[in-house]
């Protein structure tokens, strides 16, 4: 158990829907990291939250969205999903925000859209 | 633009010989990496990193080198046990302002018994 929390741990949704992607970071960590990987795609960076606040975002979708809570829960917001939107989204939490710090992963969410 | 690039998918070593993983980036701005192992079903664990002051750092039977002139890391594990049959992903990040590691697309390792 990696300390990082993350739930449903798989999702099938259709077309059209929204769903929501939960994450609980490790105890002590402020910043919370959202990745996507596709089939045979490496990890792709989504979003960065530290302490309630974006930090940076990468390719991220219009159609998706995220948000750190006071207790530094995380949400992942998938919206109007396509069938390329199947993927396993993985969160990551770390102590700072500076990336030598070494990143915790959950062990994902994999979402198929049919 | 991938930034991060492994190019072997896939790789197979006997038990007990050195597999050397490899992995390349592009962005001479990048001053920091890391290697994950990634089992199925759960999420990437952090392996070993480097830091782009050093050429080499060891923790146990795993070592990353890194040649900066080349933009190229790779990863030597040895000797190879059948419980290192796993994904490894590379990933470089840039100290100065930046907050994400980019990610390349991984390779898979499968060691034999």
């Amino acid at each position: 158990d990696s300390g990082v929390t993350q739930t449903p741990k798989h999702l099938i949704t259709a077309t059209g829907q929204r769903v929501t992607l939960r994450c609980s970071p490790r105890s002590g960590d402020l910043s919370v990291y959202w990745y996507q990987q596709s089939l045979d795609q490496g990890l792709q960076f989504l979003i960065q939250y530290y302490n309630g606040e974006e930090r940076a975002k990468g390719n991220i979708l219009e159609r998706f969205s995220a948000q750190q809570f006071p207790d530094l829960h995380s949400e992942l917001n998938l919206s109007s999903l396509e069938l390329g939107d199947s993927a396993l989204y993985f969160c990551a939490s770390s102590v700072g925000q500076l990336v030598n710090y070494g990143y915790t992963f959950g062990s994902g969410t994999r979402l198929t859209v049919v | 633009d991938q930034q991060v690039k492994q190019n072997s998918p896939s790789l197979s070593v006997q038990e007990g010989r050195i597999s050397i993983l490899n992995c390349d980036y592009t962005n001479s701005m990048f001053d920091y990496f890391l290697w994950y192992k990634k089992y199925p079903a759960e999420g990437p664990t952090f392996l070993i990193s480097i830091s782009s002051i050093k050429d080499k750092n060891e923790d146990g039977r795993f070592t990353v080198f890194l040649n900066k002139s080349a933009k190229h890391l790779s990863l030597h594990i040895v000797p190879s046990q059948p419980g290192d049959s796993a994904v490894y992903f590379c990933a470089a990040s840039s100290t100065s302002g930046t907050y994400k590691y980019i990610f390349g697309t991984g390779t898979r390792l499968k060691v034999l018994a």
